[in-house]
């Protein structure tokens, strides 16, 4: 079974700063995808951004990037330029190339972007 | 843009009574899933549904859940009897292909029992 550690429960940040938030996974797959999934206030689970296992660069999204290190089994996620809108539940997501494609979660790190 | 919905967004039953949860996946997207979240707690899976049939489904996945697709639209998760510890977020997510990794979630329904 796979397993996804978020270590830091909460996390602050002002406005226009820098924030990382990090991840660790456990798993004897070779072939998988990670995620990052924002939960706003209004509970909808939103995609941030997502890597394939069998790719070596990370990936980026605008002011949002991973840090993959598949050896390490670790994907964190940095946040640029902070924005209020930032604020939300922030899960780390690991899914296995099977029949179902389910998504493990981790238990959330809950950040707050401060003015 | 397309968006899967969800009804009702809170739901309020008794102990031991059944509920439906009905979802309206993204239209064309073949892959179709069950999450609850407890209050204050991580996201599980509960079910994945592809071509008219179960693929995979978690320990929480008991018996007297069951999930169907009546028609083209719909995606429903029943709960037969339902327990104080069935109290939770529940999120429908359609995924389009087995090559599409992205996830689409619903709002999510609030179910509590009382």
């Amino acid at each position: 079974a796979q397993t996804v550690t978020q270590s830091q429960p909460e996390m602050s940040v002002q406005e226009a700063e820098t924030v990382t938030l990090s991840c660790t996974y456990d798993t004897s797959e070779s072939n998988y995808y990670l995620f990052w999934y924002k939960q706003p206030p209004s509970r909808q689970m939103i995609l941030v951004i997502r890597q394939e296992a069998y790719k070596q660069q990370n990936a980026t999204e605008n002011r949002f990037s991973v840090n993959f290190q598949k050896a390490a089994k670790s994907f964190s996620l940095k946040i640029s330029d902070s924005q209020l809108g930032d604020t939300a539940m922030y899960f780390c997501a690991f899914m296995k190339q099977d029949s179902g494609y389910a998504l493990n979660f981790g238990k959330g790190t809950s950040l707050l972007v401060t003015p | 843009e397309p968006e899967v919905t969800q009804t009702p967004s809170h739901q309020v039953t008794q102990m031991g009574q059944e509920v439906i949860l009905r979802c309206v996946p993204i239209s064309n997207h073949l892959y179709f899933y069950w999450y609850r979240q407890i209050l204050g707690q991580k996201v599980e899976f509960l079910v994945s549904f592809y071509n008219n049939e179960i693929s995979e489904k978690s320990e929480i996945f008991d018996d007297q859940f069951s999930v169907e697709r009546p028609d083209g639209s719909n995606f429903t998760l029943k709960i037969r009897s339902t327990k104080l510890e069935d109290s939770a977020m529940y999120f429908c997510a359609s995924r389009a292909g087995q090559m599409n990794t992205e996830a689409f979630f619903g709002q999510g329904t609030r179910l509590t029992v009382v």
